[in-house]
């Protein structure tokens, strides 16, 4: 299995209720995105691991919303107290180096009731 | 930062016939342009990609091009077969922040008429 893995691939949760998703990148990439995709929207960049250096929070849109990536392998990402606007399928993806080919995994969608 | 442009948002065109997408983007700076396709179901997948330093790039029936002067970049594909149908983004490279990462386009939906 060398492709990104992420898990759940669906998740239904109610309002308020804290979520976790997590992505397994392609062994080896040092370079780890987590995008969110809307209903009929593009994809909305969140954050950006690369190596050992501070991450890129600048796209995540708010302080509900947080991640990490333990050991430069695997990033779990967190919404705290979950809202129906957060709906959406988070996407990961990962490089082998900065400006490389980005691989995407399948997705995890959320629905939040 | 970065803001990429793409149209038109649903594309059908018969099958056999050509299809272009258009994008434009306005970072300057931007010089990395790669095309993704995305099935339903799945995550985007990276069909080609072009760098400034290049004006035209073509793998089999599928080609893109750059204009840097008018910031604008296309995806051409000839020939379109059924399994030619998913949604295309766009996406242009911007460095910001200390970081570097993609900026895409929301999406072409190409389908496919037999």
């Amino acid at each position: 299995g060398a492709g990104v893995s992420q898990s759940p691939s669906n998740k239904v949760t109610e309002k308020g209720k804290d979520v976790e998703l997590r992505c397994d990148p392609i062994s080896g990439h040092t370079a780890l995105y987590w995008y969110r995709q809307s209903l009929g929207q593009g994809l909305e960049f969140l954050i950006y691991f690369q190596g050992n250096s501070a991450p890129d929070k600048s796209g995540l849109p708010s302080d509900r919303f947080s991640a990490e990536r333990t050991g430069g392998s695997v990033s779990t990402l967190t919404i705290q107290r979950t809202q129906q606007e957060d709906s959406a399928v988070y996407l990961c993806a990962s490089s082998p180096q900065e400006t490389g080919e980005l691989f995407f995994g399948e997705g995890s969608r959320l629905t939040v009731l | 930062g970065e803001n990429v442009e793409q149209h038109p948002s649903t594309l059908s065109v018969q099958e056999g016939d050509s299809a272009v997408i258009k994008c434009t983007y306005s970072d300057s700076a931007s010089n990395y342009f790669p095309w993704y396709k995305q099935e339903l179901g799945k995550g985007p997948q990276l069909i080609i990609d072009i760098r400034s330093n290049v004006g035209e790039k073509k793998d089999q029936r599928i080609a893109v091009t750059l204009n840097k002067t008018a910031k604008h970049f296309s995806l051409h594909i000839t020939e379109t077969q059924p399994e030619d149908s998913a949604v295309y983004f766009c996406a242009a490279r911007w460095t910001g922040g200390g970081a570097d990462g993609l900026t895409f386009g929301k999406g072409t939906h190409l389908i496919i008429q037999p």
